[in-house]
């Protein structure tokens, strides 16, 4: 059964950053699209970014554009949300989750706590 | 403000039926699948409908989805209390380059 575990969240102050990590298994990791979704402390869900399968042409939400780098390791079933110059709004649960064709978000993992506070 | 608009809250009791739209446009809901997503408390979202109206293997079939145009529906029937939960429509915007969300529906089984 498709696994994610989310890993690498924590407390960091504004400016700071933080790398998340995503492990996947149950699936083959090398042909599918992951996506990272947050979710704010007592708020909707928001999209954050996509990686396809090739790695290539990473997508992003343009409140984080300039800022997140995703990017994966195909020999590791291992998909990363690199986050600098962090701000208090980015302060969520960071989900992955696995793609379903046509950009839909489909298996997802429990999630990792980031905070950035001072 | 989401890209794609849900009631904030919907409400029915034990037994009988609901539905939740979710308005989109043309370079989203028109031209993409949409999913739709449960949240129970405290916990991850789970896919109850993928490609507008396929359920997963597992999600019971009084869950259904409907595309018409640049708007979606989800149905619940013979509503249970264990269906209270938020509930969230997801598809792709081709303009925007981006997943969008709707703001999240709040069921409550009376």
């Amino acid at each position: 059964q498709v696994q994610l575990v989310e890993s690498g969240g924590g407390v960091v102050q504004p400016g700071g950053s933080l790398r998340l990590s995503c492990a996947a298994s149950g699936f083959t990791f090398s042909i599918s699209g992951m996506h990272w979704v947050r979710q704010a402390p007592g708020k909707g869900l928001e999209w954050v970014a996509f990686i396809p399968y090739g790695g290539d042409n990473e997508y992003f939400a343009e409140s984080v554009k300039g800022r997140f780098t995703i990017s994966r390791d195909n020999s590791k079933n291992t998909v990363y949300l690199q986050m600098n110059s962090l701000r208090p709004e980015d302060t969520a649960v960071y989900y992955c989750a696995k793609d379903k064709a046509g950009y839909q978000p489909y298996n997802w993992g429990q999630g990792t706590l980031v905070t950035v506070s001072s | 403000q989401s890209v794609l608009t849900q009631p904030p809250s919907v409400s029915a009791a034990p037994g009988q039926k609901v539905t939740i739209s979710c308005s989109g446009s043309s370079s989203n809901i028109g031209n993409n699948y949409v999913s739709w997503y449960q949240q129970l408390p405290g916990t991850a979202p789970k896919v109850l409908i993928y490609d507008s109206n396929k359920r997963p293997s597992g999600i019971p079939d009084r869950f259904s989805g409907s595309k018409s145009g640049t708007s979606a529906t989800l149905g619940i029937t013979g509503l249970q209390t264990g269906d209270e939960a938020d509930y969230y429509c997801g598809t792709w915007d081709s303009s925007l380059s981006a997943g969008v969300f709707g703001g999240g529906t709040k069921l409550t089984v009376l």
